[in-house]
C-alpha cells in the first residue's frame, strides 16, 4: 500500500517566520501535487511537479520534488496569516490515474 | 470557466435512508474522482470514473456504495442505507485526463447521518 507521510502534522508560527513542510514516501510517483484546503472548502491546487529535482516557485512558496521522485517539500518564506490552512500533498503513480493523498499539515500563522 | 460544482453542499439523512451526491466536472473534463474526508484527516480515494466507465473503484466499500458518470449529466455517488459512520465530507475532483492529470476539486458535500 502506498503511503505519503507529511511532517509536521501541526505547525503554529508567528507572522514573518519561515517554514518547511515535508512529504515522504517509499514509492515513486510520476507527478506530485500540493494543495491548500481551508475549513469548509475543497482543496485548491497550488502546484504540480513532474521531474525529479524540479523546483517551482510561487511567490513566497517554493516547491521541490526529490531526485528519486519519492519525496517533496514546500517552503514558505515570511509566512502571513493568509497562509493558514491544511496543506496536502498528493502523488500519482504512472499509469494508475489514482492519487494518493498525504496525511496533511495543519498550519496556523499568528499575526 | 465554471469550476467543479457539487450539490447539495449539506445533506442530512437518517440511518437507513439513501444519499445521492452530485458532481458536475469542469467544462472539457471527462475524468471524475470521488474522495471522502473525515474530520481532521486527509482525503481517501474512493472511485475514478470516465464517461460511462468506472476505471478504478478500489477505494469504495463493496456494500451500499455505488458511483456513475453517465454520458449526459453529472456524476452521482450513491450511498444506500446510510449509517452514522458514513458521516463525512465527500469531495469530487475533475481532470482533463491529459498528463500530468491535475485535479480540480469541488466545494464538497457534507453528509450528516442522524
Amino acid at each position: 500500500t502506498q503511503l505519503l507521510e507529511q511532517s509536521p502534522q501541526f505547525l503554529s508560527i508567528q507572522e514573518g517566520e519561515n517554514l518547511t513542510v515535508y512529504c515522504n514516501s517509499s514509492s515513486v510517483f510520476s507527478s506530485l501535487q500540493w494543495y491548500r484546503q481551508e475549513p469548509g472548502e475543497g482543496p485548491v491546487l497550488l502546484v504540480t511537479v513532474v521531474t525529479g529535482g524540479e523546483v517551482k516557485k510561487l511567490k513566497r512558496l517554493t516547491f521541490q520534488f526529490g531526485d528519486a521522485r519519492k519525496d517533496s517539500s514546500l517552503h514558505i518564506t515570511a509566512a502571513q496569516p493568509g497562509d493558514t490552512g491544511l496543506y496536502l500533498c498528493a502523488g500519482e503513480s504512472s499509469g494508475t490515474y489514482k492519487y494518493i493523498f498525504g496525511t496533511g499539515t495543519r498550519l496556523k500563522v499568528l499575526a | 470557466n465554471a469550476g467543479v460544482m457539487q450539490n447539495p453542499r449539506h445533506l442530512v439523512r437518517r440511518r437507513g435512508q439513501e444519499a445521492r451526491l452530485r458532481c458536475s466536472p469542469m467544462k472539457g473534463h471527462s475524468h471524475v474522482y470521488w474522495y471522502r474526508q473525515l474530520p481532521e484527516e486527509g482525503l481517501k480515494f474512493m472511485v475514478y470514473l470516465q464517461k460511462e466507465n468506472i476505471i478504478d473503484e478500489s477505494g469504495m466499500p463493496k456494500e451500499r456504495f455505488s458511483a456513475e458518470f453517465p454520458k449526459e449529466g453529472p456524476s452521482i455517488l450513491r450511498i444506500q442505507q446510510v449509517v452514522r459512520g458514513d458521516s463525512a465530507a465527500y469531495f469530487c475532483a475533475s481532470s482533463p485526463g491529459q498528463g500530468p492529470y491535475e485535479q480540480y476539486f469541488g466545494p464538497g458535500t457534507r453528509l450528516t447521518v442522524t
